[in-house]
């Protein structure tokens, strides 16, 4: 799987988006972009994975650059559940029937302030 | 649903004593991961299975890690003997291997090992 960079850390105010970036600049073809986030004292949780074009659902938006050699995720109305540790994460898709693992990075922590 | 249910929560033992840590996966779900998460080295990867067979346990530190998936519905992560070291948060996952499917973690068990 192609490594990640991303920033050790960042602020952002309660109700501003926050635009968390990752690079990957060594991601192949089929491997897609997969943001989990970890809030204190909880397990991983999934937020979004996207391959080629941009995605929203009701947490976040995905936004991939056309040459896909890095992201950025964008929390539009930040609160303070959201503070916690993102992850960035690159992985091979895979053929149904077979999982893949996930390697986590040491990922951006968000402290959202009032 | 349930989500992935790990058990115990806390376990606390002396060296030398033998842990057993459970998991139960999501309902369905044919792929089980196990974690480790800890300060020095972050959160990563023992062992995982596709329809209760070991695919990679290249991350299992050493023979004294063993881990079991006897059915669909429930795994074990074994440690014996155990030591100081191996104090940590562990996870376990689950998934439907299909395709792009995100990974379901648990609220861990924090094991400490005195």
């Amino acid at each position: 799987d192609a490594k990640t960079t991303q920033p050790t850390s960042m602020d952002c105010a309660e109700g501003r988006a926050a635009n968390l970036p990752c690079n990957h600049s060594t991601i192949s073809g089929n491997e897609y972009v997969y943001w989990y986030r970890q809030i204190h004292s909880q397990g991983p949780q999934y937020i979004i994975h996207g391959l080629k074009n941009n995605e929203t659902n009701e947490m976040a938006s995905l936004i991939i650059t056309e040459d896909r050699k890095s992201s950025t995720l964008i929390l539009p109305h930040a609160t303070l559940r959201d503070t916690a540790v993102y992850y960035c994460i690159v992985r091979a898709g895979f053929n149904t029937g077979t999982a893949s693992k996930l390697t986590f990075g040491t990922g951006t922590r968000l402290q959202v302030t009032l | 649903d349930a989500g992935v249910i790990q058990s115990p929560r806390h376990e606390v033992t002396e060296m030398g004593q033998e842990v057993t840590l459970r998991c139960k996966p999501i309902s369905g779900h044919n792929s089980l991961f196990w974690y480790r998460q800890t300060m020095m080295r972050g959160l990563e990867l023992l062992i995982y299975f596709n329809n209760n067979v070991p695919i990679d346990d290249s991350g299992m530190p050493e023979d004294r890690f063993s881990a079991k998936m006897p059915n669909a519905s429930f795994s074990t992560l074994k440690i014996q003997p155990s030591e100081p070291r191996d104090s940590a948060v562990y996870f376990c996952a689950s998934t439907r291997a299909i395709r792009s499917e995100e990974q379901f973690f648990g609220p861990g068990t924090r094991l400490t090992v005195l």
